[in-house]
């Protein structure tokens, strides 16, 4: 089955430390999205890619890197410049853009 | 002014009622609109889409557009406690190739 797949679920942080967030779609869509969502909060965007070897930063993308070698991976970085990283990762692809996202699972990030 | 705004909520209903959720945006340009349905602790799923002005229905969800008045709504029949989540209203950005998400409106449906 097709679908977007992100690891892990939960994801410990320690202070000072970078950690990779990882997201895999078999959709063969051409766009794949990073977002962060606190409690009680919308949806952020971090870093956005509608081709290979080209992403963009969204609304948020400070302390964070993506990179998009290959179509089926997008990979976030969550680097030690990023001062409050604890928040709920969604990862989103969609055929191309402005069409529907499937999202991803999530992954919960908290720094201990 | 926010490009997608949404009553946050909470909205409460009783079951079996009908429940409608609204949205406005401000880019004139938008063409593609999108209703996400999110439990709590889970992802957003897609539940509706819609292009044209005018109505479309799928099963108790019934998406309406306005491009006049740029404004989408969801309204959902015969409303079940298991409809109880927060919904996200998503709108392409004409020039940006991405969604523009609104915070969302939790619903509440009451036994």
């Amino acid at each position: 089955d097709g679908g977007i797949t992100q690891s892990p679920k939960y994801l410990f942080r320690k202070e000072g430390q970078n950690v990779t967030l990882s997201c895999e779609q078999n959709l063969n869509h051409d766009a794949m999205y990073w977002y962060r969502q606190d409690p009680g909060q919308g949806l952020r965007l971090i870093y956005y890619s509608q081709i290979v070897n080209d992403f963009q930063k969204g609304d948020i993308a400070e302390g964070y890197s993506v990179s998009r070698e290959k179509k089926e991976s997008f990979p976030l970085t969550v680097t030690s410049a990023q001062k409050n990283p604890t928040a709920f990762y969604l990862c989103a692809s969609s055929i191309r853009a402005n069409y529907g996202y499937t999202f991803g699972s999530g992954t919960r990030l908290t720094v201990v | 002014q926010k490009e997608v705004e949404q009553n946050s909520g909470p909205l409460s209903v009783p079951e079996g009622a009908i429940a409608s959720l609204n949205c406005t945006y401000s880019d004139r340009g938008s063409q593609s609109f999108f209703w996400y349905r999110q439990y709590s602790g889970k992802s957003p799923e897609l539940i509706m889409f819609i292009y044209s002005n005018g109505d479309k229905e799928d099963g108790r969800f019934t998406a309406q557009l306005n491009k006049a008045s740029q404004y989408v709504s969801l309204l959902i029949r015969d409303s079940q406690p298991s409809d109880s989540a927060t919904y996200l209203c998503a709108v392409n950005q004409n020039q940006g190739g991405k969604l523009i998400f609104g915070q969302g409106t939790e619903l509440s449906v009451k036994p």
